[in-house]
């Protein structure tokens, strides 16, 4: 089974600022990675799939990366907008296998 | 315009049953396989349950195998998740995915906003 493990559960940015979000996988998931946005109300938005593939119509500010175990979410010039929980989810191992697929999010608030 | 339509949730007593739809538009939906999701309120994403584009395949996560049931109607563009001997752990806010493949991407490149499930007496 793999655990998901984001960090911190809370970051609290201002406006302008940039954010580093963390997401690590109790074994190695290759590239097999992807990051979502939920806000309330509103569907949840796919970021980036397998590590550092940014999704259609994902601003720049937005980037990805790592590999393996370790993975980052770094969003520079933090907008009003991009004030949301942020879920990391493996699909190395199918979840139907058992395990976590999701990690257990990040909110980003002011 | 693209999208994807949950209804279906409401309340529900415990140990009955209840089936969402999903409604999709403006992709070919017999391209990807899809899925379901659900959030408990003020918890994390929970994958549940995914169909593959032709119906020749189904996955469960092991705390709905064997009570929920996943089906898809290529014809009118729509998933369903038929769920029996509900729990009161299964309330949750139910959204639909879509995979990014017709086989098993098995991560999600489009969303539907959800619809409520409460299973309470």
């Amino acid at each position: 089974e793999i655990v998901m493990t984001q960090s911190p559960a809370t970051l609290s940015v201002s406006p302008g600022e940039s954010a580093t979000l963390s997401c690590r996988a109790s074994r190695s998931v290759e590239t097999d990675l992807a990051w979502y946005q939920l806000k309330p109300g509103q569907a949840p938005r796919l970021l980036f799939y397998d590590a550092t593939t940014r999704a259609v119509g994902v601003p720049a500010r937005f980037s990805a990366s790592g590999s393996g175990s370790d993975f980052t979410l770094t969003i520079i010039s933090l907008e009003s907008e991009d004030f949301a929980v942020y879920y990391c989810q493996q699909y190395s191992m199918w979840p139907s296998w058992g395990g976590e697929t999701f990690g257990q999010g990040t909110k980003v608030d002011i | 315009e693209v999208q994807l339509v949950e209804a279906g949730g409401g309340l529900v007593q415990p140990d009955r049953s209840l089936t969402l739809s999903c409604k999709t538009s403006g992709f070919r939906f017999d391209d990807h396989a899809m899925h379901w999701v659900r959030q408990v309120p003020g918890k994390g994403l929970e994958w549940i349950s995914g169909i593959s584009w032709n119906n020749s395949s189904e996955e469960y996560a092991q705390s709905v195998k064997g009570r929920f049931t996943i089906s898809r109607d290529n014809a009118k563009n729509s998933l369903y998740l038929k769920m029996s001997s509900l729990r009161t752990e299964d309330t949750a806010l139910y959204y639909c995915a879509r995979d990014k493949g017709s086989g098993w991407d098995w991560f999600f490149d489009l969303w539907g906003r959800g619809t409520l499930v409460t299973v309470s007496a």
